[in-house]
């Protein structure tokens, strides 16, 4: 059972910017938040991490409330290259280190 | 950022026969690998995890005499499909667990196609 929800599927233009929310009401206190992208035949692709607050990088920005339950991922200024499929996760704890459930993921169409 | 490497990145095999895909962790050690599978317009299936000289944690209904997994050294991780079928045929992914840091990132490799005749 994936310990996330998001949205299965989202469109844009290129240019706008996009926000995936994703909802981990039951994440747990030593939990990082990670989102991966993923375009076809092609591994994931580690976009951002974080922990509560905000992170930003060079390609997107992490919005993590107080209560950590949800987490927005933000791309500025999406193209068409963007179009992928991006997936949340949280880490379930198992032996000392944390495993990746991956759940349906989003699947995001920027189009022109 | 840490970069992870499969071998090969497609093969094509018979019925019957056995194949071998490797995942190697190129800049940094990973005690731990995982091992995913992916079919078409789906999502990713955690396999198994692989623990450096140790025997690998298999998930609930993969079986472990199939999919063999040997993790002999810090950089590398070895999943070999044993007596392949067609229904085998997927796209296999390896991640590698980063430990610097404190945040356990994984970084995953480019990923395998198996295709089964």
């Amino acid at each position: 059972l994936a310990k996330t929800t998001q949205p299965i599927s989202m469109d844009s233009y290129e240019g706008q910017e996009v926000n995936i929310t994703c909802s981990h009401n039951n994440i747990a206190t030593n939990d990082y938040i990670t989102w991966y992208q993923q375009f076809p035949s092609q591994g994931p692709r580690f976009i951002i991490q974080g922990y509560k607050t905000k992170v930003t990088n060079e390609v997107a920005s992490l919005f993590i409330p107080a209560d950590r339950k949800s987490s927005t991922l933000s791309l500025p200024r999406v193209s068409l290259s963007d179009t992928a499929v991006y997936y949340c996760l949280v880490g379930v704890f198992s032996g000392g280190y944390n495993k990746l459930i991956f759940g349906a993921g989003t699947r995001l169409a920027v189009h022109p | 950022g840490a970069v992870v490497s499969q071998h090969p990145s497609w093969v094509i095999c018979k019925s019957g026969t056995s194949v071998k895909i490797e995942c190697r962790s190129l800049d940094f050690q990973a005690t731990t690998m995982f091992w995913y599978r992916q079919f078409p317009k789906q999502s990713l299936m955690l396999m198994a995890t692989s623990n450096e000289g140790s025997k690998a944690t298999y998930e609930q209904g993969v079986e472990k005499d199939k999919f063999l997994i040997n993790h002999a050294s810090l950089t590398l991780s070895t999943l070999t499909v044993t007596s392949a079928h067609p229904e085998d045929s997927s796209f296999y992914i390896c991640s590698a667990r980063d430990p610097q840091g404190g945040t356990d990132t994984q970084y995953f490799g480019p990923g395998t196609r198996l295709t089964v005749l």
